[in-house]
């Protein structure tokens, strides 16, 4: 199946820093990427939707200027937190639609974030 | 909010049983139901990916049968093996450009 690949798998980084987050997919061309965060003991909540070449539509209650999304090509996305804080500690994962298939979406690992 | 729910949370069996958990889903809109398998610090893994009322998929001992009108699916593992103990995730899409709503996952541990 198709990979996706998402670097660095856990970072820890101090309150106040920005940190980036990059999701590639490795054997194929994602026209969607999305973004997504896991709290403890809680379900995947989608933050947002990335489309190449687009601004990226955020989800309620997400803030844009703190979670910057860029999709810049075909085969890479990348997320920023902005001025991490300890309430932004969480598991963000991300995933890649394909442009022929609908149905599928591919996962990375996901990444640990930890603000100090 | 739609609600997706899986059950159990969690599930402790033995090799060789046979197992199966529970995701519901609203019945008033439906486009597709996937689901999922993630093992600890590897990438969600899809199993299948459901459509039609009726539909019932196999990979391996892996099964899984859709009611769309009562908005449930089964997952299914016949002989359980060690190496399937994971979180396995229900996903839910109501049209074809809406969000996957997930699930909070059913953990299964195969007890050799």
């Amino acid at each position: 199946g198709a990979v996706v690949s998402q670097h660095p798998s856990w970072v820890i980084c101090k309150s106040g820093t920005s940190v980036k987050i990059e999701c590639r997919s490795l054997d194929f061309q994602a026209t969607t990427m999305f973004w997504y965060r896991q709290f403890p003991k809680q379900s995947l909540m989608l933050m947002a939707t990335s489309n190449e070449g687009s601004k990226a539509t955020y989800e309620q209650g997400v803030e844009k200027d703190k979670f910057l999304i860029n999709h810049a090509s075909l085969t890479l996305s990348t997320l920023t937190v902005t001025s991490a804080h300890p309430e932004d500690s969480s598991f963000y994962i991300c995933s890649a639609r394909g442009t022929v298939l609908d149905y599928e979406q591919y996962f990375g690992p996901g990444t640990r974030l930890t603000v100090t | 909010i739609l609600n997706v729910e899986q059950s159990p949370q969690s599930l402790h069996v033995q090799e060789g049983d046979s197992t199966n958990f529970t995701c519901s889903f609203p019945s008033s809109n439906f486009y597709a139901l996937h689901w999922y398998r993630w093992e600890t610090a590897k990438s969600p893994e899809a199993l299948f990916v459901m459509t039609l009322n009726g539909d019932e998929k196999k990979k391996g001992r892996i099964s899984a049968t859709l009611n769309t009108k009562e908005g449930y699916s089964y997952l299914y593992i016949k002989g359980s093996q060690p190496e399937d103990s994971a979180t396995y995730l229900c996903a839910f899409k109501e049209t074809s450009g809406s969000r996957l709503t997930f699930g909070e996952g059913t953990q299964l541990t195969v007890n050799p």
